[in-house]
């Protein structure tokens, strides 16, 4: 099946400092989402976007839908403690799925660094 | 209530029984999800209803996993003759429309023993 390549696995992040992760595909999507997911939790919907090239921030948070409609990234300027979690994107295939199959990525963990 | 709501939180049972998750969407909402995330993992499709019926149930595993949303509202996933490998967290979500933002329960955390 479809699947998202999402990087980092896991980074370690210093109050402050900003962070960077990504998705990427094989396939064109129509819609990327992002969530964040703390332990015990649902994950959370954090920003969503349709358009390729759309660039939509939430706070501290940025995300872009790459021009290709093939990956897309998110920004966390100036990390807090909270931010600590595991961060998924999801899209929605242009093809191979019915509009309400999201393909999750394996997540990248943000740790507070010893 | 506000959000979309799982019950049980917590779900211990045997190997070979039956069990029932039940997912409370949010009010209006006529998309319903459900996923199954393992340690580790991203939630992985199962199921999708648009209204009462099942729009895409392709990523139900075996005829072991039934799901029902009898009118457009409460969902429920039904696993029959448990196996250990079904031990997982099944997460179920909301939309007002497919496609668009899907907002997800704390989830039930299933364990076969």
């Amino acid at each position: 099946g479809q699947q998202l390549n999402q990087s980092p696995q896991s980074m370690f992040i210093q109050e402050g400092e900003d962070v960077s992760m990504n998705c990427t595909s094989s396939s064109i999507f129509n819609t990327w989402l992002w969530y964040k997911q703390d332990p015990g939790e649902g994950p959370v919907l954090l920003i969503a976007l349709y358009k390729a090239g759309e660039l939509t921030s939430n706070g501290r948070l940025t995300a872009q839908f790459g021009i290709t409609r093939k990956d897309s990234f998110l920004n966390i300027s100036a990390s807090i403690p909270s931010d600590v979690g595991i961060y998924f994107c999801a899209g929605q295939p242009t093809y191979g799925g019915s509009q309400g199959n999201l393909i999750f990525g394996k997540g990248t963990k943000l740790s507070v660094k010893p | 209530g506000a959000g979309v709501s799982q019950t049980p939180s917590n779900k211990v049972t045997e190997k070979g029984k039956y069990v029932e998750l039940r997912c409370d969407p949010i009010s209006g909402h006529t998309a319903l999800y459900w996923y199954r995330q393992s340690l580790g993992q991203g939630p992985e499709f199962l199921i999708y209803f648009q209204g009462t019926g099942a729009a895409d149930d392709s990523g139900l595993p075996n005829d072991r996993f039934f799901a029902v949303r009898p009118e457009g509202s409460v969902s429920t996933l039904k696993i029959q003759r448990t196996e250990r490998g079904d031990s997982a967290v099944y997460l179920c979500a909301s939309s007002s429309q497919s496609g668009t933002e899907a907002f997800f329960g704390q989830g039930t955390r299933l364990t076969v023993v």
